[in-house]
């Protein structure tokens, strides 16, 4: 999880601003997802991606975009369609040998 | 869609008491089955993995679960917990060759000194 960076930890917008959340990692996975964390809710996956130039919806896609044009790096933008867009989201990439997924800090968006 | 049932929403334990999470899946084929824990303020860590072989599976900080298949279980056990044990923990589910893993809701657990 130390090579997984989320920026910024805390973010602010105001109702109807697109904002684009922030993730890099040097840990050389292929696959990289995005998860939704509300209080009571668990993870909810909202985009994966295997590789570079592809990804797939996850569970509750609607109201976000992502973009995988680098292995490294891999944006999630929650547009204003999104209707309760205040949440942590988290970052992960996944590990082909171990089968297993590694998390990135976190930002915690908070829509005025 | 496979679904991942986690018991217990909030659970107090005192020091040294034993802990027992519980966890339930759906889905009939093979998975592969995590615990994670989120510590206040630190990024979710795995805890332990169960991919196949013995069903009763070590993790980190004396940390155990067991697969029991025939009840769609993976029970997380730690015999005497710590007030450093506090945390939410989550059990996850990932059907064998998919990419995706499905998560409980959580469970945060309280320990008491």
């Amino acid at each position: 999880d130390g090579g997984i960076t989320q920026s910024p930890k805390y973010l602010f917008r105001k109702e109807g601003q697109n904002v684009t959340l922030s993730c890099e990692q040097n840990l050389n996975h292929d696959a990289m997802y995005w998860y939704r964390q509300d209080p009571g809710q668990g993870l909810r996956l909202i985009y994966y991606s295997q590789i570079v130039n592809d990804f797939q919806k996850g569970d509750i896609a609607e109201g976000y975009s992502v973009s995988r044009e680098k292995k490294e790096s891999f944006p999630l933008t929650v547009t204003s369609a999104q209707k309760n867009p205040t949440a942590f989201y988290l970052c992960a990439t996944r590990s082909d040998s171990h089968n297993e997924q590694f998390f990135g800090p976190g930002t915690r968006l908070t829509v005025l | 869609a496979q679904s991942v049932s986690q018991h217990n929403h909030h659970v107090i334990l005192s020091e040294a008491a034993s802990l027992e999470l519980g966890c339930n899946y759906s889905y009939g084929g093979t998975v592969n089955l995590f615990w994670y824990v989120q510590y206040p303020g630190q990024h979710l860590q795995l805890l332990l993995k169960y991919f196949s072989g013995d069903p009763l599976v070590k993790g980190i900080k004396g940390f155990e679960a067991e697969f029991i298949k025939s009840k769609f279980s993976f029970n997380l056990r730690k015999p005497s917990v710590q007030w450093s044990d506090t945390a939410e923990y989550f059990c996850a589910v990932n059907v064998a060759g998919s990419y995706q893993l499905t998560f409980g809701k959580g469970t945060k657990l309280s320990v008491i000194p």
